[in-house]
């Protein structure tokens, strides 16, 4: 078990261009989480899977970002068009199930700088 | 949505002494969790120690115990014997599985470990 992995940890873009992260869960772990989190805040829930399938969004996921989980392992988080403003750490975790009680494990996040 | 509030942004502890993070949350549930999770200077989260709400026995973990009062929403985490790894930012979270089972964090608390 090596955990939950991000790719890539760092990325530096220009306002406008398109990016895409990627997470890799722990194996067998049915739930997986994105959340963003900026400078001086705690993590906030982007959107999550249940296998493939994505079954909750956040009001903060904007139609310019688009998760996919293909099949149910990885997960990749597309920002379209980036803002300024899209500048963040973005952490991904995973869950054996979908027990309130289940520890999420997170990844190390992908920190996106904006130009 | 749920509030997670940490009043205090920074704590400083004598190495080997002992302190407490504060933690309130505002909820109408009654079935949920509280996690503490630790977040080390550019290192992933790593789960401190959970909560059920409907146990009354406080969870304690190693060194790390908390004071959890269900009627005050309250969930402070006390590190004791503090040493210089447990220098790290530390967040609060409640989840519930009436809120899909996602994590709300609080701002967290920036703890240095002084020698």
């Amino acid at each position: 078990d090596t955990g939950v992995s991000q790719d890539p940890r760092h990325k530096i873009t220009k306002r406008g261009q398109n990016v895409t992260f990627r997470c890799d869960p722990i194996s067998e772990h049915n739930r997986l989480y994105w959340y963003r989190q900026t400078l001086g805040q705690g993590p906030e829930f982007l959107t999550y899977f249940q296998n493939e399938a994505q079954l909750e969004k956040s009001r903060l996921l904007s139609d310019r970002f688009s998760a996919e989980r293909p099949k149910g392992s990885f997960s990749t988080l597309e920002i379209q068009r980036t803002e300024q403003g899209d500048s963040a750490m973005y952490l991904c975790a995973s869950s054996p199930n979908a027990l309130a009680g289940d520890t999420q494990y997170f990844g190390p996040g992908t920190r996106l700088t904006v130009l | 949505a749920q509030t997670v509030t940490q009043s205090q942004p920074e704590m400083s502890v004598q190495e080997a002494e002992t302190v407490t993070l504060s933690c309130t949350y505002d909820t109408s549930e009654s079935d949920y969790y509280l996690f503490w999770y630790k977040q080390p200077p550019s290192r992933q989260m790593i789960l401190v120690i959970r909560q059920e709400a409907y146990k009354q026995q406080n969870a304690t973990e190693n060194r790390f115990s908390v004071n959890f009062q269900k009627a005050a929403k309250s969930f402070s985490l006390k590190i004791s014997d503090s040493q210089l790894g447990d220098a790290a930012m530390y967040f609060c979270a409640y989840r519930s599985p009436n809120t899909g089972n996602q994590f709300y964090f609080g701002t967290g608390t920036s703890l240095t470990v002084i020698p």
